[in-house]
């Protein structure tokens, strides 16, 4: 089966660096997505990784090590809008076309 | 508009109403997705369009119904729901079902559906 993993929660202080991590496992693999979601908002894209090592893309970077079926997501600066779930989603093939399976999603919460 | 949008934004039904979820996007793509929200749950992918033609139905009951006029707008026909399908379904798009790199999924704002 196809299952992805990531934590709940967490907090961490304005100003500061968090490092939110995600594991997985399917059947495939055709890329990893980062998506930032504030409460009762529409998901909004992040980030892409489908080869190994670090992207980065201002105060957000997604490494992911396919071999390890892991990546995470680091926030750097934190800022009070930057409370929010972050949902880590993997791309895979199936039936002759592409499935995205998501997280459960990791909720932040950026204290002053 | 831009973007993917969805209406209504909020719907209240009970369990003998029929309703429909309405889904509209204006990035010229051509692949269009379902997807069910519950509390502390992943997203669950319901529905797939391919250019509107249906490519996936991820095990939904059939009190489900999608529909897919054309490739900017997408449907979801409800009808004697329970109270378990309250949640927030989202719409999204992409430019194709393909694993392009630039291929990523633009999400609508979500319809929160509470069935009593």
């Amino acid at each position: 089966g196809q299952n992805i993993d990531q934590p709940t929660e967490m907090t961490a202080t304005e100003g500061a660096i968090v490092q939110i991590n995600c594991t997985y496992q399917t059947s495939g693999f055709n890329g990893l997505f980062w998506y930032q979601q504030h409460a009762g908002e529409a998901p909004t894209f992040l980030s892409y990784n489908v080869l190994d090592g670090l992207e980065e893309k201002g105060r957000f970077s997604s490494f992911l090590s396919r071999s390890k079926g892991y990546s995470y997501l680091l926030l750097k600066e934190l800022q009070m809008k930057d409370s929010a779930s972050y949902l880590c989603a993997v791309r895979y093939p199936s039936g002759g076309y592409n499935k995205l399976i998501f997280g459960a999603g990791t909720r932040l919460a950026v204290h002053p | 508009e831009t973007g993917v949008t969805q209406t209504p934004r909020h719907l209240v039904m009970g369990m003998t109403n029929k309703k429909s979820l309405k889904c509209e996007q204006h990035l010229g793509h051509n692949a269009m997705y379902w997807y069910k929200q519950s509390a502390k749950k992943p997203l669950e992918l319901m529905f797939v369009y391919s250019l509107e033609e249906r490519v996936e139905n991820n095990s939904v009951p059939s009190r489900f119904s999608p529909e897919c006029p054309n490739s900017s707008h997408l449907f979801l026909h409800l009808h004697t729901l329970q109270p378990e399908d309250s949640a927030l379904y989202l719409c999204a798009s992409s430019q194709d079902s393909s694993g392009r790199i630039d291929n990523e999924q633009f999400f609508g704002p979500g319809t929160r559906l509470t069935v009593l």
